[in-house]
């Protein structure tokens, strides 16, 4: 299957610090990309959807201007955490489907996901 | 996207082979079904979809019942590393849906 990767796989930051988590999907182009959240003993929660070239669609109560978003390539998307506390502590996964067309247009491939920790 | 619905959890002897139970009671004619799971702290993994034939591959099978309202995920030969929780996911055929996951089925695999 295809490969997304994401960098760093854990970091941990100072309140009201900014952190940015990379997304690549490394063997494919995707025009979407999505991030998740996923707090202790909870299913995955999606956080927003990532289109290359344009602006990001945040799901209900995700904060736009806290989350920022930027795809600015067809391998590349990124998300930054601004002014980090420690409720924004979570596993943060993205996910891309290849845009390429076929049978892999149907899947959805996850990265290894980024943990956070605020303190 | 159709509601599924699985079992919180399960418990499965090593080297049997799992079988996961999925309803998918209000799926429609073009929604597929997917099956991830999720290692403990990793990213989830894809595993199999299908529409409405059965499906196979190297990692497990699923069967879909005629009626499509529900399917089975089965991992022939169940190890320790297959212990995690699975995914039953229903979705359009589209290309900007993002998958959207429930609480899944926990399974164990027990030497």
């Amino acid at each position: 299957g295809a490969v997304v990767s994401q960098h760093p796989s854990w970091v941990i930051c100072k309140s009201g610090t900014s952190v940015k988590i990379e997304c690549r999907s490394l063997d494919f182009q995707a025009t979407t990309m999505f991030w998740y959240r996923q707090f202790p003993k909870q299913s995955l929660m999606l956080m927003a959807t990532s289109n290359e070239g344009s602006k990001a669609t945040y799901e209900q109560g995700v904060e736009k201007d806290k989350f920022l978003i930027n795809h600015a390539s067809l391998t590349l998307s990124t998300l930054t955490v601004t002014s980090a506390h420690p409720e924004d502590s979570s596993f943060y996964i993205c996910s891309a489907r290849d845009s390429m067309g076929g049978r892999g247009q149907e899947t959805q491939y996850f990265g290894p996901g980024t943990r956070l920790l605020v303190l | 996207d159709a509601k599924t619905t699985q079992p919180p959890s399960m418990d499965c002897a090593e080297g049997r082979a799992a079988n996961l139970p999925c309803n998918h009671s209000t799926i429609s004619g073009n929604e597929y079904v997917y099956w991830y799971r999720q290692i403990h702290s990793q990213g989830p993994q894809y595993i199999i979809h299908g529409l409405k034939n059965n499906e196979t591959n190297e990692m497990a099978s699923l069967i879909i019942t005629e009626d499509r309202k529900s399917s089975t995920l089965i991992l022939p030969h169940a190890t320790l590393r297959d212990t995690a929780v699975y995914y039953c996911i229903v979705r359009f055929r589209s290309g900007n849906t993002p998958l959207v996951f429930g609480k899944g089925t926990r399974l164990s695999v027990i030497a």
